[in-house]
């Protein structure tokens, strides 16, 4: 069984372009977490799909936007791109729906400049 | 709302040393808790949970026990080593919603030192 992988592990944007990050998620898990890391904090909920289904939101602006795939990967793409977007970006995979345990993969390192 | 406030760090102690890092929560309804650990270039790992009240969760020498009547979930480990050295976020799940995020507290940042 394999974990979750991220990809890129690092990424340097220019303001106001976009950005897409990919995660795939552990064999079978059909859930899918992302959360932004910002530096010295702990990680907010951006958003969760199930079952290739938007699933919840956090407080985060419309520019933040996802997509989940039939084979359960997923990905994050934020346009527009601001300062503060820089962070650390986590995907977490559940196997048994939302309300299992969540396993993370190592993140994507975002920074805007 | 829920919410996850853990004391601050940076917490910096000898090896062989006792620690304890606090965490309370405000939640409605009846959360699952957690301790995430996060070493230096990585990702969150899953250190221990407890799912009900005076549950206990434990993993590495590492202890939390769930209490409803103070809202705590404080992390404990009798004899640290320098290899413990990492950031310590405690987080919580409200399963009364549909989905299952985690919310977390800003994280405890741990220095051990020989």
């Amino acid at each position: 069984e394999t974990g979750v992988t991220q990809s890129p592990t690092h990424l340097i944007k220019t303001r106001g372009q976009q950005v897409t990050l990919r995660c795939s998620s552990q064999s079978g898990h059909n859930t899918v977490s992302w959360y932004q890391q910002a530096l010295g904090q702990g990680p907010q909920f951006i958003f969760q799909y199930y079952r290739e289904e938007e699933n919840g939101r956090g407080n985060f602006p419309p520019r933040f936007s996802g997509l989940q795939f039939p084979n359960y990967s997923s990905e994050l793409n934020v346009n527009a791109l601001e300062l503060d977007d820089s962070a650390l970006y986590l995907c977490a995979s559940s196997l048994g729906g939302p309300h299992t345990e969540a396993f993370f993969g190592q993140g994507t390192r975002l920074t805007v400049v | 709302g829920n919410s996850v406030t853990q004391m601050e760090g940076p917490v910096t102690l000898s090896e062989e040393a006792f620690l304890t890092i606090n965490c309370t929560y405000t939640a409605t309804g009846y959360p699952s808790l957690f301790w995430y650990v996060q070493y230096p270039g990585e990702g969150l790992q899953l250190l221990l949970k407890a799912t009900k009240a005076d549950d206990k969760g434990s993993n590495k020498g590492f202890e939390a026990t769930y209490r409803k009547e103070t809202t705590s979930f404080h992390l404990e480990k009798g004899s640290v080593q320098v290899s413990d050295s990492a950031v310590y976020f405690c987080a919580l799940v409200n399963y009364g919603g549909s989905q299952g995020n985690l919310i977390f507290g800003k994280g405890t940042k741990l220095s051990v030192k020989p």
